[in-house]
């Protein structure tokens, strides 16, 4: 069957440090992966889109990796604040589906002062 | 320009009711989708529209679920009979190209939908 998994705990990190967030996926081919990121009562805001054939990505902090072999992507912010702290989702764009996304559950992330 | 928006934002009511949901995309985007997000789970596809062409349906849960979209801009969320299984927030997200790209979707605040 066809799956997309990410760390199900949420992830407590110190401010300074860098939040690894993980993305595996089973059955599916991706033409492209995105990142969102969602706060409490809102709706997801795009973060990075990487295609299938491009394998790392980086935009500021941010810097996300995608292994079609494994099948995973990383999510990585690094020098994190507490103003990241919010729910990362990551999002498969299959081929020839019109951009239907399917989603992650989401890992949420918490970032201490 | 605005974004996408949705209302109501919060909506309560019986089991058996019918409701509305509305959808307004930002203004040129000819690809709209709509998503549900239960508690604790990631967005779950519904539906897709793109252009004139016929809506992609098949992820809606039932045939109590239907929706609509007028002129190629705003776009209804109807359910009927609702069942407190429904109860979920209904995410509405617009896109400027609907053939694959790289465009990305720009989702609105959604509706937490609360059928009692």
């Amino acid at each position: 069957s066809q799956k997309i998994e990410q760390n199900s705990e949420a992830l407590n990190i110190q401010e300074g440090k860098t939040a690894t967030l993980t993305c595996n996926y089973t059955n599916y081919s991706p033409a492209y992966l995105q990142w969102y990121r969602q706060d409490p009562g809102r709706g997801p805001v795009f973060l990075l889109l990487i295609r299938e054939n491009e394998k790392e990505k980086r935009k500021e902090r941010l810097k996300v990796t995608f292994d079609t072999t494994l099948k995973q992507s990383l999510f990585h912010i690094t020098a994190s604040q507490p103003a990241d702290s919010a729910t990362y989702l990551c999002a498969l764009d299959p081929h020839n589906q019109g951009g239907k996304l399917i989603f992650g559950q989401g890992t949420e992330l918490s970032v201490k002062p | 320009g605005a974004g996408v928006s949705q209302s109501p934002s919060n909506k309560v009511t019986e089991k058996g009711k019918d409701v509305e949901l509305r959808c307004d995309p930002i203004s040129g985007h000819t690809a709209l989708y709509w998503y549900r997000q239960s508690l604790g789970q990631g967005l779950e596809f519904l539906i897709y529209f793109q252009g004139n062409s016929a809506p992609d349906k098949s992820g809606l849960p039932s045939d109590r679920f239907s929706a609509e979209r007028t002129g190629g801009s705003v776009s209804t969320l109807t359910i009927q009979r609702t069942q407190q299984e429904d109860s979920a927030v209904y995410l509405c997200a617009s896109r400027l190209a609907g053939a694959q790209s790289t465009d990305t979707q720009y989702f609105g605040p959604g509706t937490r939908l609360t059928v009692l």
